[in-house]
């Protein structure tokens, strides 16, 4: 099983460009989540998702856009790109099942993303 | 709403123990969950407590007080591979959290020989 991964790695793009993040799992996961982390503050909640169909904000939700059109596919766009996205986007997918012990989230590699 | 604290950066000798603490207030607690991050890698899952008292998972041990709002990572018998950032998060309680967590800044531990 692959987990969790995260198309592209790495990206650089200039202000008011767009672009969309790619997230796959194949742990058949029904919750799925994007943060962003900078320096000295941690991993903000972007959006979520707690299954096919179904999107939600997060806690910094502003300039961001996802869609989950397949269970195993979670995508993050920004519509016009701001210096202030600059950051690494973490993708990451929990299971629902009660009988789970832990629940614990499992997060993809990051994407870099870098807006000049 | 949450708010989780820990402390920035920490550092140690191989070999030796180190005890990372986290404070958080929440409205609701449904578990706390401590991960690890090595510099430019995604966090991995180390333990969970949802109940008050020690879990311990080899060299690594978490424990939990609920009323005090407070949390420790303890690793021992510290190894250079154990550099990396710690992060401590909180799960909310509740049928609208949906799992969702609540992470800390992070403790950077740097081991040193």
């Amino acid at each position: 099983n692959a987990g969790v991964t995260q198309t592209p790695k790495f990206r650089v793009l200039k202000t008011g460009q767009s672009m969309t993040l790619l997230c796959a799992q194949d742990m058949n996961h029904e919750y799925m989540y994007w943060y962003r982390q900078d320096p000295g503050m941690g991993l903000r909640l972007i959006h979520y998702s707690v299954g096919e169909g179904t999107t939600a904000k997060g806690e910094v939700p502003d300039g961001y856009n996802v869609s989950r059109l397949k269970k195993q596919n979670f995508l993050l766009g920004l519509e016009s790109a701001a210096p202030s996205q600059t950051s690494v986007y973490f993708c990451a997918s929990a299971s629902d099942e009660a009988g789970t012990l832990y629940n614990e989230q499992f997060f993809g590699p990051g994407t870099r993303l870098t807006v000049l | 709403g949450q708010n989780i604290d820990q402390p920035t950066e920490m550092t140690a000798t191989e070999g030796a123990i180190v005890q990372i603490n986290c404070t958080y207030q929440t409205s609701g607690f449904n578990g706390l969950f401590w991960y690890q991050q090595h510099a430019g890698e995604a966090p991995t899952f180390l333990s969970y407590n949802v109940l008050d008292g020690l879990e311990e998972k080899g060299r690594f041990s978490s424990f939990l007080s609920r009323s005090k709002g407070y949390s420790y990572l303890l690793l021992k018998e510290l190894q250079m591979k154990d550099s990396a950032s710690y992060l401590c998060a909180v799960r909310a309680l509740g049928t609208d959290s949906w799992g969702k967590l609540q992470f800390g800044a992070g403790t950077q531990v740097v081991v040193t020989p």
